[in-house]
């Protein structure tokens, strides 16, 4: 079966620092992996995506994210996170199935400080 | 475009009413999800729509739950004799087909007292 885990739950960060938000998965089977962005109030919103080909990933909003399949990991970053920033990050894996529902982590929040 | 719709936007029901809940998808989209997301959880599958396909109702937690879809068009979840655990946000998604980026709707935000 496939899970995902993020470890942050809540991540505080001042404005114009990086930030690394984690994400750990774990798959018998080759994966494709996701990131969504959940503002205040708002749905889902699709930051970036991995299915294949070069590990690195650039999103929107300047994120971006690495595949790394030694690690199984699929962390996000940013080089310098502005107030907007704030919401909250899930990672996100696609079932094996034929059907590729997704399988999310719990979440993470990252809170972007002035 | 016009993305993903669900209403109500909330919910408000007692303990044992029946609720219903609809989603429009993308147009064109042929798959369409339903994922529910309780308070500091991530998001759970319920149940995929793909064409004339039978439904995969696999993420479905009881038989109280059920959805519909009529074609590739709107959907409707159906929760009958609510209890307080089912109160979360209901999202619907659709994509294009199987395995291709899913992209959510606002959510229902459904609570029972």
């Amino acid at each position: 079966a496939q899970s995902v885990t993020q470890l942050d739950s809540q991540v505080p960060v001042f404005e114009e620092a990086p930030v690394e938000l984690r994400c750990n998965y774990s798959s018998s089977v080759s994966v494709y992996l996701f990131w969504y962005v959940q503002y205040p109030n708002q749905g889902l919103q699709l930051l970036l995506k991995y299915l294949s080909g070069s590990t690195l990933v650039k999103g929107i909003n300047g994120f971006e994210a690495e595949f790394n399949k030694s690690q199984t990991s699929f962390h996000l970053r940013k080089p310098s996170v502005h107030i907007s920033d704030t919401a909250e990050y899930f990672c996100a894996v696609s079932s094996g199935g034929s059907q590729g529902n997704l399988i999310f982590g719990k979440g993470t929040k990252l809170s972007v400080k002035p | 475009g016009a993305g993903v719709s669900q209403s109500p936007s909330n919910k408000v029901t007692e303990k044992g009413k029946d609720v219903e809940l609809r989603c429009d998808p993308i147009s064109g989209h042929t798959a369409l999800y339903w994922y529910r997301q309780r308070l500091g959880q991530g998001l759970e599958f319920l149940i995929y729509f793909q064409g004339n396909s039978a439904p995969d109702k696999s993420g479905l937690p009881s038989d109280r739950f059920s959805a519909e879809r009529t074609g590739e068009s709107v959907s409707t979840l159906t929760i009958q004799r609510t209890q307080q655990e089912d109160s979360a946000v209901y999202l619907c998604a659709s994509s294009p087909g199987a395995r291709q980026t899913q992209y959510f709707g606002p959510g229902t935000r459904l609570l029972v007292l």
